[in-house]
């Protein structure tokens, strides 16, 4: 077990519409990042956060956004979807020396 | 060329060794990772080692860094089917804002 919680594990929904999905970093990680994981395109990083502020952005289309909140948990948003939004979402949290811990990710399946 | 790349798949037969090989870009990177994902599962940090190391070795699992080639290798002794998953190379530098970087993945393939 990692530390970190992902929700929901499993998510399937129509085209157009919008998803959240939840993160809870390790305890004492400041840090949170975002990745997709798809069979064509590897490990995508999408966003960071850290310590309630984005830090760093990676290829995250303009109909995702994320946030993280004083409890230092963070959300991804997931909105208008498409077809080529299935994928795995993972979210990772890491210690000041970057090692990152993953979670178990949300599948993301849009029908 | 990719950042960090990593042969795409490697078969072995259970009771050898396995070697996967990751070269990277980036001669500044402080920290080198090997992850593994098992299907259907998120990426589980199974070492790392610092730039300034040459070695490292955890029970079954031996690093090796060249730094002057920037190649990594992950050797894993005795490889079982249960070490049949996805290994991922990554690097990073100290720092809060430096995004560790990913490879695209060895899949290793263990056959009885």
């Amino acid at each position: 077990d990692s530390g970190v919680t992902q929700t929901p594990k499993h998510l399937i929904t129509a085209t157009g519409q919008r998803v959240t999905l939840r993160c809870s970093p390790r305890s004492g990680d400041l840090s949170v990042y975002w990745y997709q994981q798809s069979l064509d395109q590897g490990l995508q990083f999408l966003i960071q956060y850290y310590n309630g502020e984005e830090r760093a952005k990676g290829n995250i289309l303009e109909r995702f956004s994320a946030q993280q909140f004083p409890d230092l948990h963070s959300e991804l948003n997931l909105s208008s979807l498409e077809l080529g939004d299935s994928a795995l979402y993972f979210c990772a949290s890491s210690d000041p020396t970057n090692r990152a811990f993953f979670g178990q990710g949300t599948r993301l399946t849009v029908v | 060329g990719e950042d960090v790349e990593q042969s795409l798949f490697l078969s072995v037969r259970e009771g050898d060794s396995s070697v996967i090989n990751c070269t990277y870009t980036d001669s500044s990177s402080t920290y080198l990772y090997w992850y593994k994902q098992e299907p259907g599962a998120g990426l589980q940090l199974l070492t790392y080692i610092f730039s300034n190391m040459d070695m490292k070795q955890d029970q079954r699992l031996t690093v090796l860094l060249n730094k002057k080639d920037k190649h990594l290798s992950l050797r894993i002794a005795d490889t079982q089917t249960g070490d049949s998953a996805i290994y991922f190379c990554a690097e990073s530098k100290t720092g809060g804002s430096y995004i560790p970087t990913f490879g695209r993945g060895t899949s290793l393939i263990v056959h009885p």
